[in-house]
Parts: structure tokens; C-alpha cells; sequence
């Protein structure tokens, strides 16, 4: 089985600064780990995903996720909010066969003018 | 292009009553994928259809709920004799085609209360 978890329920930030989501997970397998995001009366988006190649993935809007299997981490970053990032961020895990999508229980992003 | 797309947005029933909930996927898309977000948690995995056979419904809570896709495309999440622990949002989403490679694209969602 696999699971992911989100070490922060709620990050503030403000405008301009860096921003890191911070997601362990567990699996009995190598993982397909990815990032979505849900702002409000929206459906969900993928940011960025890893699939086995390159540990450093770059997603969309400056994002950026680094898949560190000593640490099993998978982190989030960017280097400066925008107003504009101020929603609900899951890191997740797929099963062996990339269809059955595991959540984390998520991390909501407030960016601070 | 159009998206995938849910009926109703927001539906309110009473307990004991049954539903249906429609999903429209992305045209051409032969995977499709129900998820239930309950307040404050993350989507939870319902059900995933190949085509028009259900390829994986281990996520189904329990015999009241039942989904279909007659026609490999439009799918409907049916639940019966409602209960106020259902009430939550279900996500559908869609892809090319199942596996690694293809990224599931979600709709908007349906709001389900029961009361």
C-alpha cells in the first residue's frame, strides 16, 4: 500500500518569498509521486509529477518538487509567491499502475501582501 | 477545449433518498476516474473505468454505491438509500487512456448534502 503524508495543514507566506510544501510518503514500490492544486470553486490541477526520471521535477507556474528517496520526500517549492498561488496544495502517490491516485490530506497557502 | 464536466453542481437530499451524478469526460478520453472529498480531507479513490468495464472499484464504501458507463463515455455514480456520512464532494476525472503516462484531468466537482 502506499500513503502520503503533509506535514503542514496551513502555510503563510508572503508575497515575494519563497514557499515549501513539505510531503513524505510511503510505498512498498518505487512511487509516481505528484502535485496538485485546488483553488477554490475550481476543479483540480497537476503542478508537476515524477515518474522514475529526473529526482528534480519542474512544474508549472515556477514550481518545483524534489523526489529524495533516502529522505522519502517530495517537497514543493518556488522561489517567490504570487497572490495568485494562495490555494489548496496535495502532494500524491499512485499505485504501481499510475490509475489508483492516493491524497494527502492537503495544505492550504496563504500568501500575505 | 471543453473540460470535464459534472451534473449537478450542487445537489441536496435527504436521507434515505436516492441519487445519481453525471460526469462528462474530455472527448476522445477512455479512462475515467471517480473520487468523494469529505470537508477538510483529501480525494479519496472511488472507482476507475477502462472503456465501459469498471477496471478497479475497490474504493466503493459499500453496495449503495454502483457507477456505469454503458457507452464508455458519460459515466453516472449512483447511490442508494442516501446517508448523512455521504455527504461530500465527488470529483470525476478523465484521461487518454489508463496508466503512468496520462495525466487525469478533474471537473469542478458535485456538491452532495444530505439531510
Amino acid at each position: 500500500a502506499q500513503s502520503v503524508t503533509q506535514l503542514d495543514s496551513h502555510v503563510s507566506v508572503s508575497e515575494g518569498t519563497p514557499v515549501l510544501l513539505r510531503c513524505n510518503y510511503s510505498s512498498s514500490y518505487s512511487p509516481s509521486l505528484f502535485w496538485y492544486v485546488q483553488h477554490p470553486n475550481k476543479g483540480l490541477q497537476l503542478l508537476l509529477k515524477y515518474t522514475s526520471a529526473a529526482t528534480l521535477v519542474k512544474g508549472i507556474n515556477g514550481f518545483e518538487a524534489e523526489f529524495k528517496k533516502s529522505e522519502t520526500s517530495f517537497h514543493l517549492t518556488k522561489p517567490s509567491a504570487h497572490m495568485s498561488d494562495a490555494a489548496e496544495y496535495f502532494c500524491v502517490v499512485s499505485d504501481s499502475s499510475g490509475d489508483k491516485l492516493t491524497f494527502g490530506t492537503g495544505t492550504r497557502l496563504a500568501v500575505r501582501p | 477545449g471543453a473540460g470535464v464536466s459534472q451534473t449537478p453542481s450542487n445537489k441536496v437530499t435527504e436521507k434515505g433518498k436516492y441519487v445519481e451524478l453525471r460526469c462528462d469526460p474530455i472527448s476522445g478520453h477512455t479512462a475515467l476516474y471517480w473520487y468523494r472529498q469529505s470537508l477538510g480531507q483529501g480525494p479519496e479513490f472511488l472507482i476507475y473505468f477502462q472503456g465501459t468495464g469498471a477496471a478497479d472499484d475497490s474504493g466503493l464504501p459499500n453496495d449503495r454505491f454502483f457507477a456505469v458507463r454503458p457507452e464508455g463515455s458519460v459515466s453516472t455514480l449512483k447511490i442508494q438509500r442516501t446517508e448523512r456520512g455521504d455527504s461530500a464532494v465527488y470529483l470525476c476525472a478523465s484521461s487518454p487512456r489508463q496508466g503512468l503516462r496520462n495525466e487525469q484531468f478533474f471537473g469542478p466537482g458535485t456538491r452532495l448534502t444530505v439531510l
